[in-house]
């Protein structure tokens, strides 16, 4: 079965400071993609990355990066210098084909709202 | 380009009524899925239909169903609603079933069963 952990219910920063979003995996598949989704009080979920099960290099895009560790199986989100904005509540998620069946489905972990104080 | 977009954005339904939500996918995604979001908690993959059929599902009763029509929307029907039910239903286009071009998720749908 598929699980994902995102240990950190809520976390509050000040505005600048650097933030860690926590991410741990399950998974028996070799092939999977990991995300990482914001979701602002609108309700929509806002695509931020999407990673291969093949491809542990770490990703840098403006403040925010990625860092992918499969021998942890772990996926951790890194805001630098947050702002006001960044408030949110972050989903880690994580995409497998259910037994090898043709189609695929997200399984979240439980989000982690990030508070940002000016 | 457009996005997704689901109606209504809030609806309030009376236990044991039945409910029909309605999502318009992304242009060009011939595949929907739907998920449920309880307050507090994750969404939760409810089913995934591609080319009009369904060929996925959650852990969620048949009184959950949907439909996929020829024109990329889509609709989520909920019977014999529970107190359970009241959730935000997301509704998430993509191409080919798979994550390669990602999933685009629209607002969703707040509903209250009272």
């Amino acid at each position: 079965a598929q699980k994902v952990t995102q240990a950190q219910t809520e976390i509050s920063v000040v505005e600048k400071e650097d933030v860690t979003l926590d991410c741990v995996y399950e998974t028996r598949d070799t092939t999977y993609y990991l995300f990482w989704y914001k979701q602002p009080p609108s309700g929509e979920l806002v695509f931020l990355i999407r990673r291969n099960s093949f491809d542990e290099q770490n990703e840098i895009s403006g403040r925010y990066s990625w860092n992918f560790q499969k021998s942890t199986s772990s996926f951790n989100f890194t805001i630098t210098a947050s702002q006001v904005v960044d408030s949110a509540v972050y989903f880690c998620a994580l995409h497998t084909n259910a037994g090898g069946t043709s189609y695929g489905k997200l399984t979240f972990g439980q989000g982690t709202i990030l508070t940002v104080h000016p | 380009e457009t996005g997704v977009t689901q109606s209504p954005t809030h609806l309030i339904k009376t236990r044991g009524q039945q409910v029909t939500l309605r999502c318009s996918s992304q242009s060009g995604h011939n595949t929907v899925s739907w998920y449920q979001q309880a307050l507090g908690q994750g969404p939760q993959f409810i089913f995934q239909y591609y080319r009009e059929e369904e060929n996925g599902r959650g852990n969620f009763p048949p009184r959950f169903s949907g439909l996929q029509f020829p024109n990329y929307s889509s609709e989520l029907n909920v019977n014999a609603l529970e107190l359970d039910d009241s959730a935000l239903y997301l509704c998430a286009s993509s191409l080919d079933q798979g994550p390669g071009t990602g999933y685009t998720f629209g607002s969703g749908t707040r509903l209250t069963v009272v």
